[in-house]
């Protein structure tokens, strides 16, 4: 088992470029997460899908999409990069709904995203 | 809507003190929450998670964490660091069934050998 994988671990855009993030998980989990790390604000969750073909936004939405593509995958893109926007992402899985045993998140190794 | 508070943004502490770190949530119903660590240059890894039953939650390298409910409170706690705990810890929680999990913005965590 992989886990969750995460590409590209490195990118540097230029104001204006797009990108998407790619995210799976061979868990067989449900339930997937972006989230955005930056220094003194800790985890802020950017969207989530709860389940296949269902997506909802977090704290943080604007200037962002996300694609569940299937239950494996769920990509986050940058339509027009803004330097606001130079942060680490986090893809995370989750099991929802298993017992209280199984129910946790499993993070990716992030992507470090520097918008210039 | 839910949110998560941890007031301690830098906590030094010297081998073998005694650790606890702070966390209130804000969230009218059920909650299930969690304590994730993340070392320096590593991703986010569950120490311990509560979700019903016996408020005193017991984790991995002995972490432990107490569930208050009226205090909004799930403090993280350890009787005796070590060098090794240098890290981030981040507490988050989630409603009852919801999916969405919010988390906090984390306490650096700094231990003097």
């Amino acid at each position: 088992n992989a886990g969750v994988t995460q590409t590209p671990k490195f990118q540097v855009l230029k104001t204006g470029q797009s990108m998407t993030l790619q995210c799976a998980q061979d868990m067989n989990h449900n339930s997937m997460y972006w989230y955005r790390q930056d220094p003194g604000m800790g985890l802020r969750l950017i969207y989530y899908s709860a389940s296949e073909g269902t997506t909802d936004k977090g704290e943080v939405p604007n200037g962002y999409n996300v694609s569940r593509l299937n239950k494996r995958e769920f990509s986050l893109r940058l339509e027009s990069a803004a330097p606001s926007q130079t942060s680490v992402y986090f893809c995370a899985s989750r099991l929802q709904g298993g017992t209280t045993v199984t129910d946790t998140q499993y993070f990716g190794p992030g992507t470090r995203l520097t918008v210039l | 809507a839910q949110s998560v508070s941890q007031h301690n943004h830098h906590v030094i502490l010297s081998e073998a003190a005694s650790l606890e770190l702070g966390c209130n949530y804000s969230y009218g119903g059920t909650v299930n929450l969690f304590w994730y660590v993340q070392y320096p240059g590593q991703h986010l890894q569950l120490l311990l998670k509560y979700f019903s039953g016996d408020p005193l939650v017991k984790g991995i390298k002995g972490f432990e964490a107490e569930f208050i409910k009226s205090k909004f409170s799930f403090n993280l706690r350890k009787p005796s660091v070590q060098w090794s705990d240098t890290a981030e810890y981040f507490c988050a929680v989630t409603g009852g069934s919801a999916s969405k999990i919010i988390f906090g913005s984390g306490t650096r965590l700094s231990i003097r050998p």
